[in-house]
């Protein structure tokens, strides 16, 4: 089976980074990805990284090590439109479905 | 493309009711996946569809759930009868399905029985 743990709520200030965590432990794995939900709204996919490294993507970057299963997304300059849910979620490649974690609160403050 | 589209957006009905979700998701996309959210639950993989074949549906809660995807435009997912535990929020997503695992969302169902 799949099981990912993240930490349940995260608060940071405007213009500040921030780093969310996910660790994962799986029966096979392609690839880590990341998903944005703002509130009462839909899931967004944020970046994957199916190697080890960084990848970034404008103020967000995600990293993955396969060797510590474990892997984050880290958000610069952040802003109050951050303010969010974040999901790290594992999947089997390509179209196969996707496990995601219970999800990363972000509360951007003034 | 307008993207994954769902309907309805919300939906309030007896317990004992029969209820009909649906979607239709973008066009050119090969993969279909139902999800539910809760509070408790988070986000769950119900079933999946590829070419319009179900491919999983390990995650579908009871023999109430059932799916179809008749063609490529357009699935359903349905429960009856409904109980007030599947009150929840249903997307719909599809994928392309290249190398990453990108998937697109629609705006969800919101559900709620009585």
């Amino acid at each position: 089976g799949q099981s990912l743990e993240q930490p349940s709520e995260v608060t940071a200030v405007e213009g500040a980074i921030v780093q969310i965590n996910c660790t994962y432990q799986t029966s096979g794995f392609y690839g880590l990805s990341w998903y944005q939900q703002h509130d009462g709204g839909a899931p967004t996919f944020l970046s994957y990284n199916a190697l080890d490294g960084l990848e970034e993507t404008g103020r967000f970057s995600s990293f993955l090590s396969r060797s510590d299963s474990y892997g984050y997304l880290l958000l610069q300059e952040l802003q109050m439109k951050d303010s969010a849910s974040y999901f790290c979620a594992v999947g089997g490649g390509g179209g196969n479905k996707l496990t995601f974690g219970t999800g990363t609160q972000l509360k951007v403050e003034l | 493309d307008a993207g994954v589209i769902q309907s309805p957006r919300h939906e309030v009905t007896e317990m004992g009711q029969e209820v009909t979700l649906r979607c239709k998701p973008i066009s050119g996309h090969d993969y279909l996946f139902w999800y539910r959210q809760t509070m408790m639950r988070g986000l769950e993989l119900l079933i999946y569809f590829n070419n319009n074949v179900p491919i999983d549906d390990s995650g579908m809660p009871e023999d109430r759930f059932s799916a179809k995807m008749p063609n490529a435009s357009f699935s359903t997912l349905k429960i009856q009868p409904s109980e007030p535990r599947d009150s929840a929020v249903y997307f719909c997503a599809s994928s392309p399905g290249l190398t990453r695992d990108e998937q697109f969302f629609g705006p969800g169902t919101r559900l709620t029985v009585l």
